[in-house]
């Protein structure tokens, strides 16, 4: 089965930050990479899929990259509603998994 | 609009069962597969179980494999949850959440119910 690990797992950041988040997938997956937000008590949102696609109505300062093993998120400029957890997730075929989160804290 | 909308969670005994039911509207249900995921409280995201459109396949977390069930019911644009020999593990709010539509979208996920809370607990 497919593992993929996040970090870090916890960030601190203050609005206006860039900020990175990174995941790393057991073994190659491609492009099969999707990145979601979650708030407390929410259900998860999905902010970008096919490692780089940005899903409509997600704001332009999300963005995702990478391929293979190594993904990344980017949110260009924190936003007061940007601190949430969050998740990478693989699918392919039948495969699902997800990292374990990321949570991004105001410092 | 696309709506899922959970039901069934409760609190149950360990050993028990429990079926969970997702209703679906606003999308050509019979055009997607399917998944159930399941967040553990304070915990990450599992995903859980996994149908094709046509009910044809099935997958499962190996954790479930041999308790749990996952249906459809097309003309009734509904998901299920069959949940047997429930587990304290098992306690989690469980979330249906539209699948892989095909690869002209590429992407999964893109729509998920509120969830509904299963706690098993004597």
């Amino acid at each position: 089965d497919i593992q993929m690990t996040q970090s870090p797992s916890t960030l601190s950041a203050s609005v206006g930050d860039r900020v990175t988040i990174t995941c790393r997938a057991s073994q190659s997956i491609s492009s099969w990479l999707a990145w979601f937000q979650q708030k407390p008590g929410k259900a998860p949102k999905l902010l970008i899929y096919k490692a780089s696609s940005l899903e409509s109505g997600v704001p332009s300062r999300f963005s995702g990259s990478g391929s293979g093993t190594e993904f990344t998120l980017i949110i260009s400029s924190l936003q007061p509603d940007d601190f949430a957890t969050y998740y990478c997730q693989h699918y392919s075929g039948y495969s699902r998994a997800f990292g374990q989160g990321t949570k991004v804290e105001i410092k | 609009e696309v709506q899922l909308v959970e039901s069934g969670g409760d609190l149950v005994q360990p050993g028990g069962s429990l079926r969970l039911s997702c209703a679906v509207s606003g999308f050509t249900f019979s055009n997607y597969c399917m998944s159930w995921v399941r967040q553990a409280p304070g915990k990450g995201l599992e995903w859980v179980a996994y149908i094709r459109p046509d009910g044809s396949d099935k997958y499962y977390v190996d954790s479930v494999k041999g308790r749990f069930a996952i249906s459809r019911d097309n003309p009734k644009n509904s998901l299920y949850l069959q949940m047997n020999s429930l587990r304290a593990e098992d306690t989690a709010v469980y979330y249906c959440a539209r699948d892989w539509g095909g690869a002209a979208a590429g992407k999964n996920f893109d729509y998920w119910g509120r969830g509904t809370l299963v706690t098993v607990s004597s």
